[in-house]
């Protein structure tokens, strides 16, 4: 079956880089968009970005432009995310979700979530 | 950046009820809506694609419709594994956005 696991929680310092890891397994991995979506406590869901396996274009929030760095590993199956500059309010939960290549597909597959904490 | 406004907040409803949860979009999103299940320390899950679309393995009491600029979710029964929150998402253009939540309360 279809599965995305997420690398491990992480603390780190303000200003300081973080960086996620989503593997995939199960599927094609280039037949599937792989989107980031983040949570912060108590707090509905944010859309980050998204990445194209296939050929490595990529798409991100205005908001995140310029800290964010998403990447991928074909011969690994695996998604990277990396988030600079961090600040308190970068504090969340992290998911990977896939999305196919269809129009109008949902987020269909989720991977469980890195926490990341920004603390002094 | 289309904005996703969903209605209500929050509801209490009792096993058994009929439950519509709405969501509106700041301008027509040509029926790119998704809707997802969240409990509490868990990632989000696929209910209803493309507004209307059950994915696999979804209980049929869980229903999607609309189109432009307004979308519904309907569950028909609620039961007992259904407490949780909802979330609309539209995909129709970049950035993708979600509404902000309604969580489902028992009475």
């Amino acid at each position: 079956q279809a599965q995305l696991v997420q690398s491990g929680a992480e603390v780190k310092k303000p200003g300081a880089s973080v960086k996620f890891s989503c593997k995939a397994s199960g599927y094609t991995f280039t037949s599937y968009f792989v989107h980031w979506v983040r949570q912060a406590p108590g707090q509905g869901l944010e859309w980050m970005g998204l990445i194209n396996p296939s050929d490595g274009n990529t798409g991100y929030a205005q908001m995140f432009q310029g800290r964010v760095t998403m990447t991928r590993d074909t011969s690994t199956s695996t998604v990277s995310m990396e988030l600079s500059s961090l600040r308190f309010e970068d504090t969340a939960v992290y998911y990977c979700a896939r999305r196919s290549m269809r129009f109008y597909s949902g987020l269909d597959v989720w991977g469980q979530g890195t926490t990341v904490t920004v603390s002094s | 950046d289309i904005q996703m406004t969903q209605s209500p907040s929050s509801l209490s409803a009792s096993v058994g009820d009929r439950v519509t949860i709405t969501c509106r979009a700041s301008q027509a999103v040509n029926s790119a809506l998704a809707w997802y299940q969240q409990k509490p320390g868990k990632a989000p899950k696929l209910l209803v694609y493309a507004a209307s679309r059950l994915e696999s393995g979804v209980p049929s009491r869980f229903s999607g419709s609309g189109s432009g600029t307004d979308y519904t979710l309907s569950i028909s029964s609620l039961q007992p594994e259904d407490f949780a929150t909802y979330y609309c998402e539209q995909s129709y253009s970049t950035p993708q956005t979600f509404g902000q939540g309604t969580k489902v309360e028992l009475k």
